[in-house]
């Protein structure tokens, strides 16, 4: 059984802070990672992946993989109001389509 | 990327109906994912349905309850039979596909129907 394992939160943080998401994974064999982001009511938007261990930006947000510890983080810089929503973490191992997604962190951004 | 569309957006049935949710995707896909998403819970893959072949559906899940068609490749139904209160949920349609930013596939989802039981 493939877990992906995720803090419910909420995680709530100043506008303008760093927002810390971590997901750990089971099965030492996965090779791609990808982080959404869901909004209430509506449904799940990509907004990083990362496949290789160490650090992968793009504009406020960076994706960290380390497969020896079995963890992916994303780090939200600036965080604004508007990054207020689930943050769902999937884990997909090789030569398969079908990701496993873990129950997702509530992030708050307060003004 | 891929558009993906779904109809109902949301719904309220009566138990024991049965309620065919579509999808329809603005390019053509060799698999299309049927997910459930029960409230403050991740999402729960229902069955991969690939054209011209049965569904394929994961543990828990059977095709009596929810049968699924896929007649083409840009199109797929999936029906949510003898409904009970358990039932209700968010229903979400997902392909993958390539982005314009890579080579990669990542995987889209359409906008869910949201059931509701009574």
């Amino acid at each position: 059984q493939k877990e992906v394992e995720q803090n419910s939160g909420p995680l709530s943080v100043p506008e303008g802070a760093i927002a810390s998401l971590n997901c750990t994974y089971s099965d030492r064999g996965s090779q791609s990672f990808f982080w959404y982001r869901q909004y209430s009511g509506k449904s799940p938007e990509l907004i990083m992946f990362i496949y290789s261990n160490g650090d992968k930006e793009d504009g406020r947000f960076t994706a960290q993989l380390n497969k020896a510890s079995q963890y992916v983080s994303l780090l939200i810089r600036d965080s604004q109001p508007s990054d207020s929503a689930t943050y769902l973490c999937a884990v997909r191992g090789g030569g398969s389509y079908i990701p496993t997604f873990g129950r997702g962190t509530s992030l708050i951004v307060h003004p | 990327s891929a558009v993906i569309s779904q109809k109902p957006s949301r719904d309220i049935c009566q138990r024991g109906t049965s309620l065919t949710i579509q999808c329809q995707v603005d390019s053509q896909v060799t698999m299309m994912f049927w997910y459930r998403q029960q409230p403050g819970q991740s999402l729960t893959l229902i069955a991969t349905a690939n054209q011209g072949s049965e569904a394929t559906y994961e543990s828990g899940f059977v095709i009596d309850k929810f049968p699924i068609s896929r007649p083409n490749l840009t199109f797929s139904t999936l029906t949510v039979s003898n409904m009970s209160p358990e039932d209700s949920s968010i229903y979400l349609c997902s392909v993958w596909g390539a982005t314009s930013a890579s080579s990669t596939d990542t995987q889209y989802f359409g906008p869910g129907t949201r059931l509701t039981v009574l």
